[in-house]
């Protein structure tokens, strides 16, 4: 299994821009989620899908953020307009046995926003 | 709901000589527990889990962990460490008894000294 994929891997993008960050999650696993991580922060988790549908989306940090998943092999993380302080590792993570039990990480996305 | 507190933010230890990262919860329900790895650059990797039966866990790299639920605490330790073990350990928690989102700690950075 070839785990969490995630896309980028870096991303620099100017102020005012649009990013879209991917996910292809763990074949199989119905749960999917989305951290950022900073260092003033640490690890938030920002939204999370059960088959596709989002389920909790408290985290998002505002209507700059937003989240899908077309189907159960690929999900999107966009952000638009970027501002310098979304700069930060984002995070894909799968599950396949509900949210309690355990996850896998994908490798993440560092993104800086100048 | 549940919390997590990791005590330390950071842990110099020189090589080969023992660690103990510290992990405390609060839960009114019973608990699933975590330790996650984070190497530099990387996605966090699952170290152990305690789900039930035995409190001493044993996990991957020689690392293991002890469930006391008198104290509420789920430390991390291993007898050598190696310049290998230098990364961000993260403590985590969920409920065990309903499908809920794993809360994780604000991690503790081990320093490996040679």
């Amino acid at each position: 299994d070839a785990g969490v994929i995630q896309s980028p891997r870096h991303e620099v993008t100017e102020m005012g821009q649009e990013v879209t960050l991917r996910c292809k999650p763990i074949s199989g696993h119905d749960y999917l989620f989305w951290y950022r991580q900073t260092m003033m922060r640490g690890l938030e988790l920002l939204i999370y899908f059960n088959n596709n549908v989002p389920i909790d989306d408290s985290g998002m940090p505002e209507d700059r953020f937003s989240a899908k998943m077309p189907n159960a092999s690929f999900s999107t993380l966009k952000i638009q307009p970027s501002e310098p302080r979304d700069s930060a590792v984002y995070f894909c993570a799968s599950s396949g046995q509900g949210t309690n039990y355990g996850y896998t990480f994908g490798s993440g996305t560092r993104l800086t926003v100048v | 709901a549940q919390s997590v507190t990791q005590l330390d933010s950071q842990v110099p230890v020189f090589e080969e000589a023992p660690v103990e990262l510290r992990c405390n919860y609060s839960s009114s329900v019973s608990v699933y527990l975590f330790w996650y790895v984070q190497y530099p650059n990387q996605g966090l990797q699952l170290l152990l889990k305690y789900l039930s039966g035995s409190t001493l866990v044993k996990g991957i790299n020689g690392f293991e962990a002890e469930f006391n639920k008198s104290q509420t605490s789920f430390h991390l330790r291993k007898p050598s460490v190696h310049i290998s073990d230098t990364a961000e350990y993260f403590c985590a928690v969920s409920p065990s008894n309903r499908d809920d989102k794993i809360i994780f700690g604000k991690g503790t950075r081990l320093h490996i000294l040679p």
